[in-house]
């Protein structure tokens, strides 16, 4: 069975600070894709980033980037000098080879100005 | 731009009602999903299809049905709606890229059902 934790419930950081979120998962499948979806209060979930379990390669795009660790089963995520509009629930996901997706509780990130 | 459409946005109906959430996709997809969230918390799958004609239950036990006539359509009822049916409800879609790698799913703006 599938598994994502984020252990993390709630991270308050004032505006302009580094955030990182920690997302650990569990899976028996070799072949499996890692998400990070946004959802701010209107209620929508936005897609972030994907990483595929076969490529490693960490990167940087805009103020986000990655560090995808198979070795410690771990996809963290940071945003980089955030922002009031970051504010918002972060979930990691974990999807096999046919989509399904297992999602994290999520981690509530509060910016303040 | 994703083009996944949900409707009704939010829905307040009395107990034994039967109900149908709409959910609809341009991109020709012929994956779709629906999730159940309780505020604040995480998502669960509670139906899915890979195709036409295809439907599974997800991992969260649900009372509702799923039919997928159309690709673009994928529409969920619950045949008596009780106040534990209260929750968000979120379509979703995706689809593999060229090269055959799962692609992000695409989610609906969800359905906030209230049952009295």
């Amino acid at each position: 069975a599938q598994k994502v934790t984020q252990a993390q419930t709630e991270i308050s950081v004032v505006e302009k600070e580094d955030v990182t979120l920690d997302c650990v998962y569990e899976t028996r499948d070799t072949t499996y894709y890692l998400f990070w979806y946004k959802q701010p209060p209107s209620g929508e979930l936005v897609f972030l980033i994907r990483r595929n379990s076969f490529d490693e390669q960490n990167e940087i795009s805009g103020r986000y980037s990655w560090n995808f660790q198979k070795s410690t089963s771990s996809f963290n995520f940071t945003i980089t000098a955030s922002q009031v509009v970051d504010s918002a629930v972060y979930f990691c996901a974990l999807s096999d080879s046919w989509g399904k997706l297992q999602f994290g509780a999520g981690t509530q990130v509060v910016v303040t100005p | 731009e994703a083009d996944i459409y949900q409707t009704p946005r939010y829905l307040v109906i009395g107990t034994g009602k039967k109900i149908t959430l709409e959910c609809s996709q341009t991109m020709g997809h012929d994956k779709m999903y629906w999730y159940q969230q309780d505020p604040g918390m995480e998502l669960h799958l509670i139906h899915y299809s890979y195709g036409v004609n295809s439907t599974e239950k997800g991992d969260l036990s649900s009372e509702s049905t799923v039919s997928r006539i159309r690709t673009e359509h994928f529409p969920l009822t619950l045949e008596s709606a009780r106040p534990s049916h209260t929750s968000q409800y979120l379509c979703a879609s995706s689809d593999y890229s060229p090269v055959g790698r799962l692609n992000e799913q695409f989610f609906g703006p969800g359905t906030r059902l209230t049952v009295l």
